[in-house]
């Protein structure tokens, strides 16, 4: 298995409700992260869990919140997000070897926050 | 701070060359990569180069890398119009973290 999968492809959320995305790997890579990406811009780092512990926190504001419950799972618990919130989230997965590791993408959620 | 620029567009005729053209600012990457991303869907990991190389060929890709100027482009010979998607180079930080730093993004459309 070479590929990093997420679920679900597509949510629709209010902005009380609580959600979560989910990423998962099964390559043994130690590595992973969570990105945002606006409409036609790059993607944005906002964690990297590496051997299951939290390494980044790129500021990002507490309403995400991330979960890495074993080596191959990665969760985003999402809490009264705000439209602006709206993107499609990726997640990516690495060797976790060194800080060079090339990264593997999933296919992303597509979040519309209402 | 750390910025990589892309040209935003381009456009070719299917079986031409393409060649996308990345700069970069931070001398302490050792490498840096090409993605494609297709509409709605997430980065495909297309080829990377370590920064002692000039030069990678892989298939139909290759890599040029000019350290000197911060300088990194991807040519696609014969481009196909499956080709067309959005490019991003990104460079590894060499702060000693897992970081990306990806450039603007540039959207390749070939024309049949």
């Amino acid at each position: 298995d070479t590929e990093v999968t997420q679920t679900p492809k597509h949510l629709v959320m209010g902005m009380t409700n609580k959600k979560s995305l989910k990423c998962e790997q099964h390559m043994g890579h130690r590595a992973m992260y969570w990105y945002k990406q606006k409409a036609k811009k790059p993607p944005e780092l906002m964690f990297v869990y590496s051997y299951e512990k939290l390494s980044i926190n790129e500021s990002v504001p507490s309403r995400f919140s991330p979960e890495c419950p074993n080596s191959s799972l990665l969760n985003l618990h999402l809490h009264a997000l705000q439209p602006e919130d709206s993107a499609l989230y990726l997640c990516a997965s690495s060797p976790g070897q060194g800080v060079d590791d090339e990264q593997f993408f999933g296919p992303g959620t597509r979040l519309t926050v209402l | 701070g750390e910025d990589v620029e892309q040209s935003l567009f381009l456009s070719v005729r299917e079986g031409d060359s393409s060649v996308i053209n990345c700069t970069y600012t931070d001398s302490s990457s050792t490498y840096l990569y090409w993605y494609k991303q297709e509409p709605g869907a997430g980065l495909q990991l297309l080829t990377y180069i370590f920064s002692n190389m000039d030069m990678k060929q892989d298939q139909r890709l290759t890599v040029l890398l000019n350290k000197k100027d911060k300088h990194l482009s991807l040519r696609i010979a014969d481009t196909q119009t499956g080709d067309s998607a959005i490019y991003f180079c990104a460079e590894s930080s060499g702060s000693g973290t897992y970081k990306y730093i990806f450039g603007t993004g540039t959207r390749l459309k070939v024309l049949a």
